[in-house]
């Protein structure tokens, strides 16, 4: 069955710091990856998106992912984390069955702290 | 353009009470989907349509039911409010399939249920 798993819960770094938030999947097919943000009692907000096309991928606010078949991974990073970066990130994963919706599959949530 | 818009933002019911939220999206997007998140859960597919008049099962659509009469409106409904469905919930709409699926969330409404 396909999957995605976020490695952390809870990730807090201090402001100017690098932020890694780590993302796997399991997947037969050839998938399409996204992160996105939710900022406190807000909606999800797209940060990047893979679809086949360069392994390193660049999202909005400096963030960045790199798409690691060999490790089926998709790892988000931003060399240096800033107060407004403190909000929950999911990772999300559309397996390509071939069919014609394709399937989302959203990870629990990986929630960002950024100490002063 | 204002995206996706979920009514009400907030929702008190009581058990057994029924009700329906709203969403409505001005992009032409021909999907839509219903998510609830719970802490701890991420986001869980309710139900969703790839079209005008279309609807199809997600992950947990026991207890809720939808509608989308027309390709703007996608309405949630849940018949016998449980305390289980205290959750708030997201609406999103998408383009297409595959890699033109980016989603466009709404702001969430928050339901609970005593």
């Amino acid at each position: 069955a396909q999957s995605v798993t976020q490695l952390d819960s809870h990730v807090s770094v201090s402001e100017g710091t690098p932020v890694l938030l780590r993302c796997n999947y399991s997947s037969s097919y050839s998938p399409s990856l996204f992160w996105y943000v939710q900022h406190p009692n807000k909606g999800l907000q797209l940060l990047l998106k893979y679809t086949s096309a360069a392994t390193l991928v660049k999202g909005i606010n400096g963030f960045e992912a790199e798409f690691k078949k060999s490790e089926t991974s998709f790892h988000l990073t931003k060399p240096s984390a800033h107060m407004s970066d403190a909000a929950e990130y999911f990772c999300v994963v559309i397996m390509d069955y071939g069919g014609s919706q394709g399937n989302l599959i959203f990870g629990k949530g990986t929630k960002l702290s950024v100490k002063p | 353009n204002a995206g996706v818009t979920q009514t009400p933002k907030f929702r008190v019911l009581k058990t057994g009470q029924s009700m329906t939220l709203l969403c409505a999206q001005d992009m032409n997007h021909e999907y839509m989907y219903w998510y609830r998140q719970d802490p701890g859960m991420g986001l869980r597919l309710i139900h969703y349509s790839v079209g005008e008049g279309t609807t199809a099962k997600g992950e947990v659509p026991d207890g809720y039911n939808v509608s989308r009469l027309k390709k703007q409106n996608f309405l949630l409904g849940l018949e016998s409010a449980a305390p289980s469905q205290t959750s708030v919930y997201f609406c999103a709409s998408s383009r297409g399939a595959r890699g033109a699926n980016v989603l466009t969330f709404g702001a969430g409404s928050r339901l609970t249920v005593l």
